[in-house]
């Protein structure tokens, strides 16, 4: 019963590189999302999708490019690195029942250097 | 505007005692949902509990519970007999079924502190 699964867990860029973030889900969710957290604040939705091959941009898009090439797949791509973009990112997926709550993957820490 | 505002940074309790969390939000939209997630240390997030805006009656999940006021738009999470383990960063979130695409946006949290 794995869930949503985040890979890497941990990960050191230097500003200026590029790299994917991959976060599979086994539920046969719609829905798939990923947010990112700052020190001390709430989560901040980057881009989402609503179904397999469909992307959309969410309130902080601007550094980052999204795939949903198969439905239990959603990657994140920073193709040049920033140091404003050291944060910790979530990946959730959610369908219609069960209220629509958002199950987690573990989050990714990445500090870009 | 703010959708959704919890305006305690941190709270304390004494351990067993009962703690309310607040959460205000803001919509237009009839239908959404709301809902708390914990954040322990260690950093995953945890589903506590959910209300629909339709619901009459107030959600309640094992110690937790949310007091849902519609006409003041609030949806605090009470926690009662309060565990040492409840110590975590506690986040209220909103669903927008229509206006948003269902797409749901978090306060920035409440650090809560149980006291032994």
């Amino acid at each position: 019963n794995a869930g949503v699964t985040q890979t890497p867990k941990f990960r050191v860029l230097k500003t200026g590189q590029s790299m994917t973030l991959l976060c599979a889900q086994d539920m046969n969710h719609e829905y798939m999302y990923w947010y990112r957290q700052d020190p001390g604040m709430g989560l901040r939705l980057i881009h989402y999708s609503v179904g397999e091959g469909t992307t959309a941009k969410g309130e902080v898009p601007d550094g980052y490019n999204v795939s949903r090439l198969k439905k239990q797949n959603f990657l994140l791509g920073l193709e040049s690195a920033a140091p404003s973009q050291t944060s910790v990112y979530f990946c959730a997926s959610r369908t219609d029942r069960e209220g629509g709550k958002l199950f987690f993957g573990s989050g990714t820490q990445l500090s870009v250097l | 505007a703010q959708k959704i505002t919890q305006t305690q940074p941190g709270m304390f309790v004494q351990e067993k005692e009962a703690v309310t969390l607040d959460c205000t939000y803001d919509t237009s939209d009839p239908s959404y949902g709301l809902f708390w997630y914990k954040q322990p240390s260690s950093g995953e997030m945890i589903f506590l509990i959910y209300q629909g805006s339709y619901d009459q009656q107030n959600a309640t999940e094992g110690r937790y519970s949310l007091n849902f006021q519609k006409a003041r738009k609030s949806a605090n999470l009470v926690i009662s007999a309060s565990q040492l383990g409840d110590s975590a960063m506690y986040f209220c979130a909103m669903r927008e079924d229509n206006t948003n695409a269902g797409k749901s946006t978090f306060g920035d949290g409440t650090t809560l502190t149980v006291k032994p």
